[in-house]
């Protein structure tokens, strides 16, 4: 079975702090897919980032950066520099081999003037 | 004009009423998803169709179906709603052919559901 674990429920930082959000997966697919989206207060999901599980490099996009450990089974999610426009709940995504996409349960970062 | 579009936006119901929502898009994707949203759980998938004639179930699929109409449309049922349905209902799509971004989903702006 996959699951996506976010341990971390809420966090609270002063803009222009660097925060890194926590995702940890399972899956028995050699094959599977990572994502993150982001859900701004007005409730769309935003997409982020789509990464294959054969490709550990790590990304930039600006201030977000991910960093990618099969090792350890992790997809974690760093934003430098945080604004008040990141504020919002980020949710990590495993889509495995037929395409069952499973979340975790979102962690809600709130960044403070 | 949104590419993938859900109506209605926001719904309340009573127990024991049949409900349909309903989700449109104009991405040309081949997949489509119907999840929920329930505070604390994230996204949890109820139905998803890779194409008009397959239909699959999802990890909650209990007290739901579902129909796709036509590529564009896939469609939401409750036959009997109930309180514990009360939820954020997203739709989504995506694309086997799109190469390095291939099944990434991307989604309605939601249905909110309240069951009374």
């Amino acid at each position: 079975a996959q699951k996506v674990t976010q341990a971390q429920t809420e966090i609270s930082v002063v803009e222009k702090e660097d925060v890194t959000l926590d995702c940890v997966y399972e899956t028995r697919d050699t094959t599977y897919y990572l994502f993150w989206y982001k859900q701004p207060p007005s409730g769309e999901l935003v997409f982020l980032i789509r990464r294959n599980s054969f490709d550990e490099q790590n990304e930039i996009s600006g201030r977000y950066s991910w960093n990618f450990q099969k090792s350890t089974s992790s997809f974690n999610f760093t934003i430098t520099a945080s604004q008040v426009v990141d504020s919002a709940v980020y949710f990590c995504a495993l889509s495995g081999f037929n395409n069952d996409m499973r979340f975790g349960a979102g962690t809600r970062l709130t960044v403070k003037p | 004009d949104a590419d993938v579009t859900q109506t209605p936006r926001n719904r309340i119901t009573k127990t024991g009423k049949r409900i349909m929502l309903e989700c449109s898009q104009t991405k040309g994707h081949d997949r489509m998803y119907w999840y929920r949203q329930d505070p604390g759980l994230g996204l949890r998938l109820i139905y998803y169709s890779f194409d008009v004639k397959d239909i699959n179930k999802g990890e909650i699929s209990d007290g739901y179906s579902v129909s796709r109409q036509a590529q564009a449309k896939f469609s939401l049922s409750l036959e009997s709603a109930i309180p514990n349905q009360t939820a954020l209902y997203f739709c989504a799509t995506s694309d086997s052919r799109q190469g390095a971004l291939a099944d990434t989903q991307y989604f309605g702006p939601g249905t909110r559901l309240t069951v009374l």
